[in-house]
């Protein structure tokens, strides 16, 4: 089946980077776009970003422009998400999906399972 | 920058139907997804493009979009359908293609 597992919690300092990969199974990884939204504690979704994993091609949502970077490992059907210059408000579950269809803006099915990013001194 | 509506907060008595409403700009001209999440757990696609449903999702669960106002219905409602549910688009008005989720919709089943 279609599954995608997340990696371990994270505790980071204010100012740190965090990278969250995201290891797909169950499909041909680099035929469906992969997001990543996050979810702060109590809070709602928000979006992050997109990429492809074919191409390479990403998308970021404009408030983490500078701030985050989607990469992939093909090899190893792995997406990853690198957020820089942690602050406390980054504190959230972090959340990767793939996208449903082929083309690309369709939604979200499956998630993964979630990794805590929790930031703090 | 595109806004999605959701009430904050639903609540209907076992067996009876639930209504959650997703409001915005003309959303009748865009593909509505809902999800489910209940705590603890990821979110769980239970509509996509407006009124289809994945498998495994029971039939309970229906959608529709016109106008401003999408709504997804959950008919016969049990204990287990207490969650959060979220509505998403994509909005493509810029040249940069952004993903929308409403604010979110706590279910309580009375």
């Amino acid at each position: 089946q279609v599954q995608l597992v997340q990696s371990g919690a994270e505790v980071k300092k204010p100012g740190a980077s965090v990278k969250v990969s995201c290891k797909a199974s169950g499909y041909t990884f680099t035929s469906y776009d992969i997001n990543w939204v996050r979810q702060a504690t109590g809070q709602g979704l928000e979006w992050m970003g997109w990429m492809n994993p074919n191409s390479g091609n990403t998308g970021y949502a404009q408030k983490f422009q500078g701030r985050v970077t989607m990469t992939r490992n093909t090899s190893i059907s792995t997406a990853y998400m690198e957020l820089s210059s942690l602050r406390s408000e980054d504190t959230a579950v972090y959340y990767c999906a793939r996208v449903g269809a082929v083309a690309g803006i369709s939604w979200f099915d499956p998630w993964g399972q979630g990794t805590l990013v929790t930031v703090s001194s | 920058s595109y806004v999605l509506t959701q009430p904050p907060s639903v609540s209907v008595a076992p067996g009876q139907t639930a209504r959650i409403t997703c409001g915005g700009n003309n959303i009748g001209s865009k593909s509505v997804h809902w999800y489910q999440q209940k705590p603890g757990q990821a979110p769980v696609l239970v509509v996509y493009d407006d009124s289809d449903r994945p498998s495994g999702i029971p039939e309970r669960f229906s959608g529709s979009n016109s106008g401003n106002t999408a709504t997804l219905t959950i008919s016969r409602v049990e204990a287990g359908d207490e969650a959060d549910y979220y509505c998403q688009v994509w909005d493509s008005s810029s040249d940069h293609p952004d993903v929308v989720f409403g604010g979110g919709t706590k279910l309580t089943v009375l």
